[in-house]
């Protein structure tokens, strides 16, 4: 079945490097996505990846992603006070077209 | 722009009543969803509609839910009676093809719906 699961919970002090970690289950997405959720807001696309890419990176973010292992990662490098929110792994399944999300991981960042 | 546009923001009422929520999409965005967020379960999709038809609506919890989309730039997701454990965050978002990975989803600010 599809399940995307990722930790709950992330707290890095500002200015080190956030790692946040991604597995999912259907081998057959095409996309891999992250959302940001800040407080009383909806979720806001960061950034995606191609099922057949193994890295992006866009200025602070790095995306990595292992197929085989089915394992996504979001590094956000420098990471300042506005980067603490909800993190939102997803991927979209071209056999059912829908997204699936994560369970989301609250990433504090301590000054 | 105004992006995805939903309204209330905040809804309180009491166990029972009839709850209407409203979502504006993104002008010329084919695909509406709508999702239930909730610190037990996280995001749930419930319905999805392309072209004001509902094509996915195998996430809508009961018959007490319920969701149309009358024109392209309209939807509403009602619950009657509602229930304590409604309360939630009801997401739209809307997306010109979710098939196109460039495009993603754009999320309204959520209603935050309260049964008591």
């Amino acid at each position: 079945g599809e399940d995307v699961e990722q930790s709950l919970f992330l707290s890095v002090r500002e200015g080190d490097s956030s790692v946040i970690n991604c597995t999912y289950t259907d081998s057959s997405s095409t996309y891999l996505y992250w959302y940001k959720q800040e407080p009383g807001a909806g979720l806001q696309l960061l950034t995606y990846i191609f099922s057949n890419m193994d890295m992006k990176q866009d200025q602070r973010l790095t995306v990595l992603l292992n197929k085989k292992d089915k394992h996504l990662s979001l590094r956000i490098a420098d990471t300042q006070t506005g980067d603490s929110a909800i993190y939102f792994c997803a991927e979209f399944s071209s056999g059912t077209y829908k997204y699936i999300f994560g369970t989301g991981t609250r990433l504090k960042v301590l000054a | 722009d105004a992006g995805v546009i939903q309204s209330p923001r905040h809804e309180v009422t009491e166990m029972g009543q009839e709850v209407t929520l409203r979502c504006k999409p993104i002008s010329g965005h084919d695909y509406l969803f709508w999702y239930r967020q909730t610190m037990m379960r996280g995001l749930e999709l419930l319905i999805y509609f392309n072209n004001n038809v509902p094509i996915d609506d195998s996430g809508m919890p009961e018959d007490r839910f319920s969701a149309k989309m009358p024109n392209a730039s309209f939807s509403t997701l009602k619950i009657q009676p509602s229930e304590p454990r409604d309360s939630a965050v009801y997401f739209c978002a809307s997306s010109l093809n979710p098939g196109q990975a460039n495009y993603g989803y754009t999320f309204g600010s959520g209603t935050r719906l309260t049964v008591v």
